[in-house]
Parts: structure tokens; C-alpha cells; sequence
């Protein structure tokens, strides 16, 4: 049973710092790592992907993986109250469906 | 190039009827696949399709069932509802199977009664 843990929060950071938000899967097998952001009563709406070991940023957003450890995290440099949702990590295995954690809720105070 | 669109948007039925939800993927996308939001669970995975076939199926019951079109458009249809199948029903999109990145459509919120 593939397995992808996030804890659910609320993690609740100011305005202007670095919010940190994990993620562990169990399959050693999984090659794909997502992070979503999902606002209250929307849909989940992607933010970035990474394939490979090491950080990848994009904009206020890095991505890190470590598949040795088999965790994958998610910095926001700078949050902003805007920020505040649901944040999702998604894992996938080949062609195998995409795996999603339940998601930590971030609250950014202003 | 538009989203992934979802229809209808909010549905209301009750205990026993029967539901069909469509979504009409970003276009040049072949894969389909279909989630299950509620508050407790999560998101789970109902089924994929790809080139009209169903390539992966989540732990649902028989109840739960889709299609997909030669255009890439899918259906799912959930019988005899129960009152556990209110959720926010979403489908995601990606040019093909496998790693490729998914995007999601707005959901349908379906309350049974």
C-alpha cells in the first residue's frame, strides 16, 4: 500500500517568514513528486514538480527531494497572507495513479 | 488553451438515484483520471483513462463507474447513491499516462440526501 504523509496542521507562520511543509512516502519505488495548493472550496491547483534529488525553485517556491530519506518538502520564502490553503503532496510510481497526502493547512498571519 | 471544465457544477440528489458527471479535458490531454474529496479521506483515486480505456481503477465499488470518448471526454457515473457518496468529485488531466503532470478541473459537489 503506497503511503504519502503530511501532517495535517494548521501550520501557521507570519507574514514574511519561510513556511516549511513536509512530506514522506513509503514507496521507494516513486519517481514523481507534486505539490498542490488547494484553497478552501476550490480545486487543487499545481504549484510545481520535481524528478530529481536537490532543490528546485521557482519563484518564492523550492521544492526539495531527498529519496534517500524518501521525504519531499516544499519553502515559501516570503509568505503572504494569499498563501493560506491547503497544501498537497502527490507521489507517482510509473503509470501507476498519483498517490496524494491529505494535505497540510498553512495560515499566514498578517 | 482552456482548463479542464466540469459539469455540472453542484448537484443535489437523494438516497438511491443515480448520477452521471462530465468532464472535457485540456485539449491535446489523453488521460483522464477521477477523484473523490471528502473532508475525512482526502483525495482518493477512482479511476484512470487513457485512449478510451480504463488503465487503473481505485478501491471503490462496482457503484462507481466511467468512460472515456475518442475526444478525450469522460463521464463517471455513481448508482444507487448513498449518503457517504456526497463529496467533491474532481477530474484531473495529462497529455498522456504515467509522470506526466495533472491539472485539475473546478469539481462537482454532489450532496444525496
Amino acid at each position: 500500500q503506497k503511503e504519502v504523509e503530511q501532517n495535517s496542521g494548521p501550520l501557521s507562520v507570519p507574514e514574511g517568514a519561510i513556511a516549511s511543509l513536509n512530506c514522506t512516502y513509503s514507496d521507494r519505488g516513486s519517481q514523481s513528486f507534486f505539490w498542490y495548493r488547494q484553497y478552501s472550496g476550490k480545486s487543487p491547483e499545481l504549484i510545481m514538480f520535481i524528478y530529481s534529488n536537490g532543490d528546485k525553485e521557482d519563484g518564492r517556491f523550492t521544492a526539495q527531494l531527498n529519496k534517500a530519506s524518501q521525504y519531499v518538502s516544499l519553502l515559501i520564502r516570503d509568505s503572504q497572507p494569499s498563501d493560506s490553503a491547503t497544501y498537497l503532496c502527490a507521489v507517482n510510481v510509473g503509470n501507476t495513479p498519483l498517490v496524494f497526502g491529505k494535505g497540510t493547512r498553512l495560515s499566514v498571519i498578517a | 488553451k482552456a482548463g479542464v471544465t466540469q459539469t455540472p457544477r453542484y448537484l443535489i440528489k437523494t438516497r438511491g438515484q443515480q448520477v452521471t458527471l462530465s468532464c472535457s479535458p485540456i485539449s491535446g490531454h489523453r488521460s483522464v483520471s477521477w477523484y473523490q474529496q471528502t473532508p475525512g479521506q482526502g483525495l482518493q483515486f477512482l479511476f484512470e483513462y487513457f485512449s478510451e480505456t480504463q488503465r487503473n481503477k481505485g478501491n471503490f465499488p462496482g457503484r462507481f463507474s466511467g468512460r472515456q470518448f475518442s475526444n478525450s471526454r469522460s463521464e463517471m457515473n455513481v448508482s444507487t447513491l448513498e449518503l457517504g457518496d456526497s463529496a467533491l468529485y474532481l477530474c484531473a488531466s495529462s497529455l498522456l499516462q504515467g509522470r506526466e503532470t495533472q491539472y485539475f478541473g473546478p469539481g462537482t459537489r454532489l450532496l444525496v440526501l
